[in-house]
């Protein structure tokens, strides 16, 4: 199986910061590493597809990068409704998510 | 626009078994190259894939739940469904479906999603 780990679990930040999650799989995934957000009471929601690809209609201050094992989500200025948790989830093998990382405000 | 809707018993016994339907609108659940799947998210925890059925039928399910997991569909009402055994206080969670979409040249990602369902294991 293969294992993905999100750190940090949860982080508290600003509007206007920029704000970098990151991902670790327990083997090479290449790019086959998407984003989610979920706020409370919704369904998650794509961000990110293929490690670095934006979902349509999702804002331009989200960013992926990376492959193999490592990945990061960037939010270049966070903003009010960007407050949620994030999820890694990797298609290399089956599926796996990774453990969440709630942002919230600081 | 596709959307899925789940449904089923919002209070299932343990040792029953846990049975929610998916219905899809908006697109035909036996056309196009997609897994219909089936995710959920116990309380204060993160997210857990269950399983998918390809739209062609066959099926693949998380290692940690296979034994106990049936995933279907019925293409006649544009529907799928998850069937959980034995089920305990630990698959308390809200359910989701979900497609999970992809090609040959871009990784599958779960693009439509269910608004969810609660599902608790409880006498």
């Amino acid at each position: 199986d293969i294992q993905m780990t999100q750190s940090p679990s949860s982080l508290s930040a600003s509007v206007g910061d920029r704000v970098t999650i990151t991902c670790r799989a327990s083997q090479s995934i290449t790019t086959y590493l998407n984003w989610y957000q979920q706020k409370p009471g919704r369904a998650p929601k794509l961000l990110i597809y293929a490690a670095s690809s934006l979902q349509s209609g999702v804002p331009s201050r989200f960013s992926g990068s990376g492959s193999g094992t490592d990945f990061t989500l960037t939010i270049s200025s966070l903003q009010p409704e960007d407050f949620a948790t994030y999820y890694c989830q990797q298609s290399y093998n089956l599926v796996t998510f990774g453990g969440g990382t709630k942002v919230e405000i600081k | 626009q596709v959307q899925l809707q789940e449904s089923g018993p919002g209070l299932v016994k343990p040792s029953q078994t846990l049975s929610l339907t998916c219905t899809v609108s908006g697109d035909s659940i036996s056309s196009g190259s997609y897994y219909w799947s089936w995710i959920r998210r116990p309380a204060g925890k993160g997210l857990q894939w269950i399983g998918r059925i390809y739209t062609g039928g066959s099926t693949d399910y998380n290692p940690s739940l296979k034994s106990r997991v049936t995933i279907s569909v019925d293409t006649s009402k544009n529907q799928f469904s998850l069937n959980l055994r034995s089920v305990t206080a630990a698959d308390t969670a809200m359910y989701y479906c979900a497609r999970f979409a992809g090609t040959v040249v871009t990784p599958f990602h779960f693009d439509y999603w269910g608004q969810g369902t609660l599902v608790t294991v409880s006498s």
